[in-house]
């Protein structure tokens, strides 16, 4: 069965701080593992990685994929209030996405 | 930025009546899918849907749940007898052939009474 793990389940730490949330999987036709950050409804799309060992960057986020220990991770530097989010690791397969079960974080002021 | 649209945004029905959840994707896109997300749990996967014909169903797609798209716009999930346990956020994704992300609209809460 396709699995899909994140960790920490939830994370508090203060504006400033710099941050890892970590994913891990197993998945029958591997294509692509997507982050999405989810605040009060839709995820929406951060990254979509492919091929391991290429981070991928946007601003203070960035996201690395390592296929062959079957794990991403999701860094955030310079943390602000306002990336307060469930963030959401997502595995691609050949028809669907299998979801983890979501990172709560928390950035306190 | 193109998006995907969903409505209504929230809708509340009795137990035992039928539901029409309407999405339409990004215009482009040929790629649909439905999920779902239980307050609290994870988004699970119900339906993909590319060529006018389902491509791949979750377990919990079974026969109260069908996906229909009417007019080239519109992609519909519709649920024949719903259940209190289909209460739910439900959330309408789509992309494009070229493998990109998906999309997902803002869902519909779905309140079963």
């Amino acid at each position: 069965e396709d699995k899909v793990v994140q960790s920490p389940l939830s994370l508090v730490v203060h504006e400033g701080d710099t941050v890892t949330l970590n994913c891990s999987y197993e998945v029958t036709n591997f294509r692509s593992l997507l982050w999405y950050k989810q605040e009060k409804k839709a995820p929406t799309f951060l990254f979509m990685l492919t091929s391991s060992g290429i981070e991928k960057k946007s601003g203070r986020l960035s996201s690395i994929l390592d296929k062959k220990e079957l794990f991403s991770i999701l860094n955030i530097t310079a943390t602000q209030t306002g990336d307060s989010a469930i963030y959401l690791c997502a595995v691609g397969g050949a028809q669907k996405l299998v979801f983890g079960q979501g990172t709560r974080l928390t950035i306190n002021p | 930025e193109p998006e995907v649209t969903q409505t209504p945004s929230h809708q509340v029905t009795q137990m035992g009546q039928e539901v029409i959840l309407r999405c339409v994707p990004i215009s482009n896109h040929l790629y649909f899918y439905w999920y779902r997300q239980i307050l609290g749990q994870k988004v699970e996967f119900l339906v993909s849907f590319y060529n006018n014909e389902i491509s791949e169903k979750s377990e919990i797609f079974d026969d109260q749940f069908s996906v229909e798209r009417p007019d080239g716009s519109n992609f519909t999930l519709k649920i024949r007898s719903t259940k209190l346990e289909d209460s739910a956020m439900y959330f309408c994704a789509s992309r494009s052939t070229g493998g990109g992300g998906y999309t997902f609209g803002s869902g519909t809460r779905l309140t079963v009474v």
